[in-house]
């Protein structure tokens, strides 16, 4: 089965500076897909960002981007010029391929964005 | 994009009484949906996978005769809460791949959520 953790419950920044969100996984699959998702305080789940685990290169989506390490399993997402709005809870998640595969939700990190 | 329409976003019931939450994929055909739970400040609760025209999967522990999900068609899908208690309490979120294909390697599109308080 796969697992994939959060260790981090909750995590702070100043506006316009930079963070970067920590998850890991594991899985005996060489392939499959992560995710972050990002659940602000109106509770609508997001797609922030995904990536393909045979894609060497790291995802990018304008201020997000992932930082991929396969043989490390670690998924971490960095939030460049950090706005009000991204205040949220971020979730990290594994999919396996396949047709309506199930997510694995990591257990989630609160991001504070201060003015 | 592809779009999940969840209804109702809040709901108050009294104890004893059922609650039927909907999901409509708009624009597009969803052969799946995925039932959550999901309490404050917690993570996603995966409790059922709801498939047309047969029967949902539910996961270990989730009764299945308490939620009965519905996938009568291939753009709604329907979790009723039978003799709700307090207890089930909580926020539910339903979830859909992107097309009848199942291209769910793309991610999921969710629903906007039911806020349900049984009192």
């Amino acid at each position: 089965a796969q697992t994939v953790t959060q260790s981090q419950p909750e995590m702070s920044v100043q506006e316009a500076e930079t963070v970067t969100l920590s998850c890991t996984y594991d899985t005996s699959e060489s392939n499959y897909y992560l995710f972050w998702y990002k659940q602000p305080p109106s509770r609508q789940m997001i797609l922030v960002i995904r990536q393909e685990a045979y894609k060497q290169q790291n995802a990018t989506e304008n201020r997000f981007s992932v930082n991929f390490q396969k043989a490390a399993k670690s998924f971490s997402l960095k939030i460049s010029d950090s706005q009000l709005g991204d205040t949220a809870m971020y979730f990290c998640a594994f999919m396996r391929p396949g047709a309506n595969s199930k997510l694995t939700f990591g257990k989630g990190i609160t991001l504070s964005v201060r003015p | 994009g592809a779009v999940v329409s969840q209804h109702p976003s809040r709901v108050i019931c009294k104890s004893g009484t059922s609650v039927k939450i909907e999901c409509r994929s708009l624009d597009f055909q969803a052969t799946t949906m995925f039932w959550y739970r999901q309490f404050p400040k917690q993570s996603l609760m995966l409790m059922a996978t709801s498939n047309e025209g047969s029967k949902a999967t539910y996961e270990q522990g989730v009764e299945k005769d308490k939620f009965l999900i519905n996938h009568a068609s291939l753009t709604l899908s329907t979790l009723t809460v039978t003799s709700a208690h307090p207890e089930d309490s909580s926020f539910y979120i339903c979830s859909a791949s992107i097309d009848s294909r199942g291209r769910s390697n793309y991610g999921y599109t969710f629903g906007s959520g039911t806020r349900l308080t049984v009192v």
